[in-house]
């Protein structure tokens, strides 16, 4: 089944505490990215990558790094949350020329 | 920078009627594409429906349809014969050609839309 996945789906830390999201995808995509939902803002991208080793910054990266060592693997990386880095994330994969993006199925993040 | 507004905040329609949620978007591209995701209750987002800019024909996939007016810059989803599985949180989406480069999705902020049984 073509999908994406991410780890953990829910996951409370605490501030300053080294956090890693994982993103896995099965569909061969070239593009992937990460996205934050926050109430009334919609989704924000964060990070995206357009193939293996090629990543750059979205929107909202301060605080995120990524890395893309495998073209299926893109993981989200916290290194010191803080709270305001609570919400709800999803990562994305794509073909490119303007092919939807499939969406992870979010993970819930509580930073106290 | 492109902007995508969603105007209506929440909309309600009785079961089996026709909604029309409204999108508007600001752009200086010519080439690019708009979707319409549906994110449940469960969180997923869910892929409607997808337009390319330049064609003119609507989108159409089984009970939803665009109204697409590229000059208007409009992209309003249409929803006939409403059911209680399409209550969600809609969200338009734009997306760049791919001669820009990052070709992130652009999201406006949502309409729920409530189904009324």
């Amino acid at each position: 089944e073509a999908q994406v996945t991410q780890n953990p789906r829910y996951l409370i830390t605490v501030t300053g505490k080294k956090l890693t999201v994982t993103c896995s995808q099965n569909m061969n995509h070239e593009y992937m990215s990460w996205y934050r939902q926050d109430p009334g803002l919609g989704l924000r991208q964060i990070y995206y990558s357009m193939n293996v080793e090629v990543t750059d910054k979205g929107d909202v990266p301060e605080g995120y790094k990524v890395s893309r060592k495998e073209k299926r693997n893109f993981p989200l990386i916290l290194e010191s949350p803080s709270p305001n880095q609570t919400s709800l994330y999803f990562c994305a994969s794509s073909l490119l020329a303007g092919a939807p993006e499939f969406f992870g199925p979010g993970t819930r993040l509580t930073v106290l | 920078a492109q902007t995508v507004t969603q105007s209506q905040p929440e909309m309600s329609v009785q079961e089996a009627e026709t909604v029309t949620l409204s999108c508007t978007y600001d752009t200086s591209e010519s080439d690019y594409y708009l979707f319409w995701y549906k994110q449940p209750p469960s969180r997923q987002m869910i892929l409607v429906i997808r337009q390319e800019a330049y064609k003119q024909q609507n989108a159409t996939e089984n009970r939803f349809s665009v109204n697409f007016q590229k000059a208007a810059k409009s992209f309003s989803l249409k929803i006939s014969d409403s059911q209680l599985g399409d209550a969600a949180m809609y969200f338009c989406a734009y997306r760049r050609g791919p001669n820009f480069g990052n070709e992130k999705l652009t999201f406006g902020t949502g309409t729920r839309l409530t189904i009324i049984p």
